[in-house]
Formats: C-alpha cells, sequence, structure tokens
C-alpha cells in the first residue's frame, strides 16, 4: 500500500532561522510526484511545492527547498529566513493511482 | 468566482438530518474531489470524480453521496448525519485525475452534528 508518514507532529523554530520537516513515503513505483502543502490558521490549504520523481534535482521556490531522496523514500522540506507567516500546519502529499495519499501533518510555530 | 467555493462556511446540524455540501469551481478542471480533516489524521478521501458524469469512492465513503452532472459542480450529501461525521470538509479540483494531480482547495466547511 502507498504511504505518506510525518514523523513530527510539531516542531518550532526562531525567526530568521531554518528549519526541516520530514517526510517519508512508501511507493512501488518509480515515476510520481511529491507535494508539501501549507495550511495557515485561515484553513485554505496552498501548494508549496511539488517535485517529479524522475528528476534529480531538487525543486525551490524562494525560501522554500526539497531535499528529495528516491532510493531513501524521503521528501523533507527546508524552510530558510522563517517568518511569522510561515505558521502553519505543513502536509506531505504523493501522488498515486489518480489521487493523493497525504500524511498527517506537521504544525509549525514560529518563535519571534 | 475565481477558484473553489464551498458553502457553507459552518453548519451546525442535528443528527438524522439530511446536509449537503456545496462546491463550485470556475476553473473548467476535469477532476474534483471531496475530503475530510480530522484532527491528527491529515486528510481524508471520501468521493472523487475523475470527469463529469463519473464519481469513484475514496477511503471513507460510508454515509456520503456525491453526483457530478456538470464539470463546475460537486456537492457531497449526507443522507443522515451522525455525530462521527462532525469535521471539516474541503473540496478539491485538478486538471485532471493524471499526473501531476496538482490540486487546488476550496475554503472548507466546518460541520458539527449534534
Amino acid at each position: 500500500a502507498q504511504t505518506v508518514t510525518q514523523s513530527q507532529p510539531e516542531m518550532s523554530v526562531q525567526e530568521a532561522e531554518t528549519v526541516t520537516l520530514s517526510c517519508t513515503y512508501d511507493t512501488s513505483e518509480s515515476d510520481y510526484y511529491l507535494f508539501w502543502y501549507k495550511q495557515p490558521p485561515s484553513r485554505q490549504m496552498i501548494l508549496v511545492i511539488r517535485q517529479e520523481a524522475y528528476k534529480q534535482q531538487n525543486a525551490t521556490e524562494n525560501r522554500f527547498s526539497v531535499n528529495f531522496q528516491k532510493a531513501a523514500k524521503s521528501f523533507s522540506l527546508k524552510i530558510s529566513d522563517s517568518q511569522l507567516g510561515d505558521a502553519a500546519m505543513y502536509f506531505c502529499a504523493m501522488d498515486s493511482n489518480y489521487q493523493l495519499i497525504w500524511g498527517a501533518g506537521t504544525k509549525l510555530i514560529i518563535k519571534p | 468566482i475565481a477558484g473553489i467555493t464551498q458553502a457553507p462556511t459552518s453548519q451546525i446540524l442535528a443528527a438524522g438530518r439530511r446536509m449537503t455540501l456545496r462546491c463550485t469551481q470556475d476553473m473548467r478542471h476535469n477532476a474534483m474531489y471531496w475530503y475530510r480533516q480530522d484532527l491528527g489524521l491529515g486528510l481524508r478521501l471520501i468521493h472523487y470524480s475523475n470527469t463529469a458524469g463519473t464519481t469513484g469512492k475514496g477511503e471513507v465513503p460510508d454515509g456520503y453521496s456525491v453526483s457530478r452532472a456538470n464539470t463546475d459542480d460537486f456537492p457531497l450529501t449526507l443522507a443522515s448525519a451522525v455525530p462521527s461525521q462532525t469535521s471539516v470538509y474541503f473540496c478539491a479540483s485538478s486538471l485532471s485525475s493524471g499526473r501531476p494531480n496538482e490540486q487546488f482547495f476550496g475554503p472548507g466547511t466546518r460541520l458539527t452534528v449534534l
């Protein structure tokens, strides 16, 4: 079965520092997409970044980057120069069989 | 309308009552999805539709039904609500159910069943 695991229910980071959120997954497919979504207190789900499995280069979007380790089935999200507006739940997801498989989420707290 | 809208924003419902959550998108996306979000469990797929006129069951379909009469609308119906259906419900859409299946979300509906 395809699974996505986020082992950190909660993380905290000092403003302006860097934080890494972990995500591991299990799949038998060779090509797939991985996503990080952000859900701030407003409840709106927002796509942060996506990675295609066959691309070896790690995706980057401004202060957000991923460390994609295909062999280890790991897909961590690094947030640099953390800002108060980054406080949110972060969800890792993988596409599988025309659907998305979701992790349970990590709550990120930003300390001013 | 821009993106996905959901109605109502929140609702308190007596157990046993029938309720329809509405979802409309204006992006001409082919695929649409309904999720429920419960604390500590992330998002769980209830039903999906790969294209107008077709629907499928997700991970937790029991107690829910959907229809997809046209591209834009994807209502979710609780025929006889029970307290375990208290949750936040999200509607989402994607251009296609095929890869990359990047999904766009509505603002959610908070439903409380008493």
